[in-house]
């Protein structure tokens, strides 16, 4: 079955650019997406179609692409950051389509 | 403003039953396909269900599939997940989340992309005896 590989948490000062990688064989074929989810809250959509960022998400909120890793980068980290991100691509054909999920990266703003 | 309202969890016990509804409003839900994401406690997202707008296509989770029906009422802008057969694993936030389909090309081929971009503030679903 399809799978994405995120680390489970990174650190950085505010201030500091972090990055989070999800790794899965499908994504130079399928585009990825990123969502951030805070304690007891909904996931909020942050990245979609592997670098474009939704209406009403900060600037410092990127993503890129490079063969079989994607990466969410968020330049000048602030406290509001911390929270949990999860990538998310799909494993599809003609005759099925199946969402599939990272484990979900923690990040810590020390 | 685009909204989504989840509601019907509640503590079942296992081999039991439970539907989940999804109430949706400011947007035009009839032209939207819909998901249903689980969480598990202080586990990851997963992947339950998916609808097309007009309930055509339905796709589930292995997990699910078998126990689980997704349905809509687009006259009502309601989305459903009947729950049958519930296990302890099933115990989660039960979310349900808009689809954007967007096309686009590779040459001459047609293909889609979905994704996610409106989510509800989920429901509760325990499973245990």
């Amino acid at each position: 079955s399809y799978e994405l590989t995120q680390p489970p948490s990174v650190s950085v000062s505010p201030g500091q650019t972090a990055r989070i990688t999800c790794s899965g064989d499908a994504l130079p074929k399928q585009y990825a997406y990123w969502y951030q989810q805070k304690p007891g809250q909904a996931p909020v959509l942050v990245i979609y179609k592997d670098s474009e960022r939704p209406s009403g998400i900060p600037e410092r909120f990127s993503g890129s692409s490079s063969g079989t890793t994607v990466t969410l980068t968020i330049s000048g980290v602030q406290a509001e950051d911390e929270a949990d991100y999860y990538c998310q691509s799909a494993d599809s054909s003609g005759t099925y389509l199946n969402w599939v999920f990272g484990g979900g990266t923690k990040l810590t703003v020390l | 403003e685009v909204q989504l309202v989840e509601s019907g969890g509640g503590l079942v016990q296992p081999g039991g039953s439970l539907r989940l509804s999804c109430a949706a409003s400011g947007f035009t839900f009839s032209s939207y396909s819909m998901n249903w994401v689980r969480q598990a406690p202080g586990k990851g997202l997963e992947w339950v269900s998916y609808i097309s707008s007009s309930s055509s296509t339905i796709y589930y989770a292995d997990s699910v599939k078998g126990r689980f029906t997704i349905s809509r009422d687009n006259a009502k802008n309601s989305l459903y997940l009947q729950m049958n057969s519930l296990r302890a694993e099933d115990t989660a936030v039960y979310y349900c989340a808009r689809v954007r389909t967007v096309p686009y090309y590779y040459g001459s081929v047609g293909y889609y992309y979905y994704y996610m971009d409106v989510w509800g503030k989920g429901t509760t679903v325990t499973v245990s005896s």
